[in-house]
């Protein structure tokens, strides 16, 4: 099973960039999770980005992002997106995709990606 | 939005000895709390969910208990390998899932 993120890079503030996650190797279809973005700040600690269910119907945000980043995903291709919009300082950070572990009251990120950096710089 | 605080920032424990780590939620989370381990230059790992169930092929040396806003996981005799930090988090109430601040397991 693996996720690999791509698309990471530095760019200037109030630029965009877009990430990439691709999933192979599930038992299951991915089309079955839901799946997240988590970001991790040089040296701090985990922070959750964005989620988007397994039909892509429900999106959800943290307010350190809203309006600014959008998350997708093609389940046709295995992949989940997050488009970056006037990006800040603030933003860089390494960013993981994470799958969802759902089964009755039992939760998780069971599988996460190895993480993309992105540095927001002048 | 529910805060979870972890303590202490750091635990220095010799190979061998008992590591107990605690997570407080600002609010109930019922037993929604999970933990990740992460090693430096890696991605975070599940070890536990549902306050005490073990992810697969998490070693038994590792436990989770606790429930409401009171949380702890405990390394009943840790190896070279669990050296490292651990992050709880609560799914309880979300939008946001919201993870504590860490606590740095190192050699004493």
């Amino acid at each position: 099973v693996q996720l690999v993120e791509s698309g990471g890079g530095e760019v200037q503030p109030g630029r965009s960039l877009r990430l990439s996650c691709a999933a192979s190797g599930f038992t299951f279809s991915f089309s079955s999770y839901g799946v997240h973005w988590v970001r991790q700040a040089p040296g701090k600690g985990l922070e959750w980005v964005a989620a988007i269910s397994y039909d892509a119907i429900n999106k959800y945000y943290a307010d350190s992002v809203k309006g600014r980043f959008t998350i997708s995903r093609d389940n046709s291709k295995n992949t989940l997106y997050l488009e970056m919009n006037s990006l800040r300082v603030e933003d860089t950070a390494v960013y993981y995709c994470a799958k969802e572990y759902a089964q009755g009251n039992d939760y998780g990120f069971d599988y996460w990606g190895q993480g993309t950096l992105v540095t927001v710089s002048s | 939005e529910i805060v979870m605080t972890q303590s202490p920032a750091t635990l220095s424990v010799s190979p061998g000895e008992r590591a107990t780590l605690s997570c407080r939620a600002s609010q109930s989370v019922s037993s929604n709390l999970a933990w990740y381990q992460q090693k430096p230059g890696q991605a975070p790992r599940l070890l536990v969910y549902s306050a005490s169930t073990r992810a697969t092929g998490i070693p038994a040396r590792f436990s989770g208990s606790g429930s409401g806003t009171d949380f702890s996981l405990t390394i009943s005799s840790l190896q070279s390998e669990d050296f490292a930090v651990y992050y709880c988090q609560q799914y309880n109430k979300w939008p946001p899932w919201t993870f504590g601040q860490g606590t740095k397991v190192e050699i004493k």
